[in-house]
Order: structure tokens, then sequence, then C-alpha cells
């Protein structure tokens, strides 16, 4: 069975940093492209960053500059490292594998 | 960027009627390799969103047959042949054609 476990998720103020991170189960990250997508409260799902499995990585334009995508195959999890955090960055945030996997999701809060 | 857009942005379906949601892209999601990526997800409320329908018209693993997705190019549509009141919830569309983008969703209620 796949599982998706994201952690990380907290309470911190404009301009603070924070890392995600994505453990899998069941499911090899570095074989397969990885995803992160958010949920700001109440509204739409928004995609933020991708890496394929050679290890490309891309952003949306509301983050690109601010956050960083990365995986350590020893340790088969995902990452987002969030820098610069702004208060319409405050979302749900989910790790996607593939498409059919997605975790449970960790909700981020920026506010002062 | 590829752009999904969704109508209508909400339905209200009497138990047992049919639904039918499209999602219309900005570019063709045809890729080279023959597949068109398009996706179809069910984010039932305070769950993750769940895989329904993939490259256009494969259902997932569990889906139910009452779940049908059809289209090519940029036009989609997915539809519910028999609504039940499991259905509720917001449907996605999604193309991984270049990157992930999403449609607005499409909110589903019971009358």
């Amino acid at each position: 069975e796949v599982q998706l476990v994201e952690s990380g998720g907290g309470l911190i103020q404009p301009g603070g940093s924070l890392r995600l991170s994505c453990a899998a189960s069941g499911f090899t990250v570095s074989s397969n492209y990885m995803s992160w997508v958010r949920q700001a409260p109440g509204k739409g799902l928004e995609w933020v960053s991708i890496i394929y499995s050679g290890g490309n990585t891309y952003y949306a334009d509301s983050v690109r500059g601010r956050f960083t995508i990365s995986r350590d195959n020893s340790k088969n999890t995902l990452y987002l490292q969030m820098n610069s955090l702004r208060v319409e960055d405050t979302a749900v945030y989910y790790c996607v594998g593939r498409t059919p996997y997605w975790g449970q999701g960790t909700l981020v809060t920026v506010s002062s | 960027d590829i752009v999904l857009t969704q109508t209508p942005l909400s339905l209200s379906v009497t138990p047992g009627q049919p639904a039918s949601i499209s999602c219309k892209s900005s570019q063709s999601l045809l890729h080279s390799d023959g597949k068109t990526y398009l996706f179809w997800y069910l984010q039932k409320p305070g769950q993750s969103p769940q895989l329904l329908i993939y490259e256009v018209s494969s259902r997932f693993s569990g889906v139910p047959d009452r779940f049908s997705g059809s289209g090519s190019g940029t036009d989609f549509t997915l539809n519910i042949s028999r609504v039940e009141a499991d259905d509720v919830g917001v449907y996605y569309c999604m193309q991984t054609i270049r990157y992930q983008t999403f449609g607005q969703g499409t909110k589903l209620e019971i009358k």
C-alpha cells in the first residue's frame, strides 16, 4: 500500500522559513515524478512545484525563487523548502506521487 | 501556462440523475507519445483529492463504472451516469502535459 505522510507545517511569521517533508512508503520517490500542491482555505487546488525522476525541477510563478523542491533518495522522502513566506502562502500543502497518490496534507499558516 | 476552465462551477443533482462536467484546456493535452494527459479528481469534504479518471477515459482502481470520461485535444467531459449521495464534493480536472495545472473545481451537491 502506498503511503505519503507530510510533516513540517505550522504557524510562521511573514518572511520566515519552513521545510516540509513527505515520507513515502510503498512507492519509490526517485523513480517517479513528485509534486507539491496547495489549497488555501476555502479555495481550489494550486500546483506549486514538481521534481521529475531525472531531477529536473519546476515551480509555479507564485513561488519561484522562494521555494525549493528536493528529495533524499536514501530516505525515500520529498521536501519543500519555503523561504520568504507570505500571508498568501497560507494553505494545506499536499505531497503528490505521480497522479494517484496524495498525502493527507500539512497546514502552513503565515501570520503575524 | 496551460489554463483549464471547468463548467459549471456548481451542480445540484437529484440522486439517480446524471451529471456532467466540462473541462476546456487552453492548449492541446495530446502528447507526442499518443497519450492525452487529462485527469479527473474528486475531493470529498475534509479529505485529500482522490483520482477518478486518468488519461481522459481510464477509470482508476476501485472507481465505480458510473463515472466515465471522454474528450480529446482541448475539450473533455466527466460524466456520472447516476449520482449517489456519496458523490458530493468538488471535482477537479488536471493536466500533466506541462507541469501540472488544475481547473477551478466544480462543487456537486445533492438536491
